[in-house]
Order: structure tokens, then sequence, then C-alpha cells
């Protein structure tokens, strides 16, 4: 299957920092790429669509100023938490999808820790 | 509005058992289902796609099934092994939606 690369796999900042996480296609054109977070032990919330070009449609509840999705190439996504706070801490993980395939791949997750 | 389920919430069985996993969907207006695996931490795995106009696919020891006028998958695994022990997703993609709608998922046990 296609690759999508997350990075980077965990890290931890102090409140009040911004963080980036960065999804990549591998060996595809990603036209679509999606935002989630997991909590533990829970399925996965959806934060926001984005294609390439266009501004990320976000998902109801889900504060488009502190999360800012960046999606200006098919092969790039990039989610940045503004002013971290601890709530914020979580499992986030991206996923693409093409207009040639249908078939959604996803990366390997970023774990967030905010101190 | 769809909604996905998946039953049951967590299986418990010895090596060697074949298992299904069950998924239902109330919306039959699916572009298609996939099968995802998740090991603790890490992202999803992707384990079979089967299109709307599919009943089935295998990859390997997996086999699922689409039933997409009762609202039903299933995932068949044969041969259970402890390295099967995951939590296994199902999500349906509704027609004319690029979004997924992922299940609850089912967390598998496979006791050597």
């Amino acid at each position: 299957g296609a690759v999508v690369s997350q990075h980077p796999s965990w890290v931890i900042c102090k409140s009040g920092t911004s963080v980036k996480i960065e999804c990549r296609s591998l060996d595809f054109q990603a036209t679509t790429m999606f935002w989630y977070r997991q909590f533990p032990k829970q399925s996965l919330m959806l934060m926001a669509t984005s294609n390439e070009g266009s501004k990320a449609t976000y998902e109801q509840g889900v504060e488009k100023d502190k999360f800012l999705i960046n999606h200006a190439s098919l092969t790039l996504s990039t989610l940045t938490v503004t002013s971290a706070h601890p709530e914020d801490s979580s499992f986030y993980i991206c996923s693409a999808t093409s207009t040639m395939n249908t078939e959604a791949f996803f990366g390997q997750g970023t774990r967030l820790t905010v101190v | 509005k769809q909604e996905v389920t998946q039953i049951p919430a967590a299986l418990s069985v010895p090596e060697g058992e074949n298992l299904v996993l069950n998924c239902s969907f109330t919306d039959s207006a699916i572009y298609n289902l996939q099968w995802f695996r998740q090991d603790p931490g890490k992202g999803l795995t992707s384990l079979l796609l089967i299109q709307s106009s599919q009943r089935e696919q295998t990859s390997g020891r997996l086999n699922a099934s689409l039933d997409k006028s009762s609202g039903r998958s299933t995932l068949y695994i044969a041969a259970s092994q402890p390295g099967d022990s995951a939590t296994y997703l199902c999500a349906v993609r509704p027609q004319g939606a690029q979004k997924l709608v992922f299940g609850q998922g089912t967390r598998l046990t496979i006791n050597p």
C-alpha cells in the first residue's frame, strides 16, 4: 500500500508554545488529507479535512485558530497547534487519499505532551 | 447521519481459533468500507478495502465481506496468532463524502 509519513512521532512542549506536525505522502499525490485526534482507548475524532490548495474544513467544535492546517502541496500537509495547553495533549494522526485511489492511508501518529 | 457500530468491543480467544469481527452501519449509501488495524500507540494500517459494488475481499488469512443492503460487514481472521492482537477498526466512506466514519473498534487479544 501507499506510504504516509508523519513527523515527529512524539513531541513534548511547554505550555504557550506552538508545535508543528508534518504529514507527507511518499509515493502518491494526496489530493485530500485528514487530521484526527485520538483519546486513550477511543476511536478517531476527525478534526479537519484539507484539499490541496484550499482552506481546510474544520469539524464542529474544533478551533481553527488553534489548530492551523496547511496543505500547500500534493505531498505535504501540516498541523500547527498554537499556544498549546496541557489539555491539547493527545495522539494526532493524519490520513491521505487521492483522486486515483480512494483507499485511505494513515501516518504513524504523533504523541503530543504539553507540560 | 451515518453511524458505525462494532461488536464486540473486546474479544479474547486462544491462538489458532478462527474468529469474526462485526461492523454495522446505518446508511447503505456508501462509497466503500475499509478495515484497519491499530497497534497501541501507533497509526492505522489498512487491511482491506471493499468498494460498494464488491461483496468481499481477501488478503492472506483475512477475509472481509460486505452486505450493503443489510448494512453489515464482517472481518474473518483464520488461524489466529498472538501477533494478530490489536484494535480493529471499521470505517465507511459515505457516498458523496470525502471523510470516513469510524466505528469504536474491537480490541482483540490472542492468547498463546
